[in-house]
């Protein structure tokens, strides 16, 4: 069964720090992975989305890298701002998308 | 471009009532997900459809039924609501069997059930 573990559970930094999210999954065998932003009582945004044969992607201050044979993803956030305070989940996609619990993070000026 | 709109947005329910929630996409994808979302448990699949008139069973659909009549709308029904489905509701839609697209995602549907 395809487990999905993000760490830290939980970050707060301040502003202009670089920071680096990680999800891991037990199952190499994925489509792609997705990492999602959630904001408090909102729906989910799409960040970046790394097909299994890409190695990253890039989204203005976002770097999102994928090692399959590994099962692990980060999620890289350069020159953090207190707008990216928010929940940022891993999704792999394995013909059914199944999510880590998240990693809460808040970016204080 | 509407994208995946799901209605309603808020519902308080009474224990045993019925309701329904509605899913609907204009993105003309194939694929529709039903997830719930609940504190320290992440998101998690209920239902899905791979396609017009196809549903299929996911990692925790007791006490849940889902109907796609119409490729753009997939309803979820709860037949009689219990506490434990007190929880955010989320619809999202894909594209098909190419897998290489990601997920849309509506705004959510928060649901009590008291």
């Amino acid at each position: 069964k395809q487990e999905v573990t993000q760490i830290p559970a939980a970050l707060s930094v301040p502003e202009g720090e670089n920071l680096v999210l990680n999800c891991s999954f037990t199952d190499s065998a994925i489509y792609n992975l997705q990492w999602f932003r959630q904001d408090p009582g909102k729906g989910l945004t799409s960040l970046l989305l790394i097909q299994s044969s890409q190695r990253e992607q890039t989204s203005g201050r976002l770097n999102a890298s994928l090692d399959k044979s590994s099962g692990r993803s980060t999620l890289y956030i350069a020159a953090s701002q207190p707008g990216d305070s928010a929940t940022y989940l891993c999704a792999v996609n394995t013909d059914k998308l199944i999510f880590g619990t998240g990693t809460r993070l808040q970016v204080f000026p | 471009n509407a994208g995946v709109t799901q209605t309603p947005k808020f519902r308080v329910l009474k224990t045993g009532q019925s309701m329904t929630l509605l899913c609907a996409q204009d993105m003309n994808h194939e694929y529709m997900y039903w997830y719930r979302q609940d504190p320290g448990m992440g998101l998690r699949l209920i239902h899905y459809s791979v396609g017009e008139g196809t549903t299929a069973k996911g990692e925790v659909p007791d006490g849940y039924n889902v109907s796609r009549l119409k490729k753009q709308n997939f309803l979820l029904g709860l037949e009689s609501a219990a506490p434990s489905q007190t929880s955010v509701y989320f619809c999202a839609s894909s594209y098909s069997s190419e897998r290489i697209y990601g997920y849309t995602f509506g705004s959510g549907t928060r649901l009590t059930v008291v």
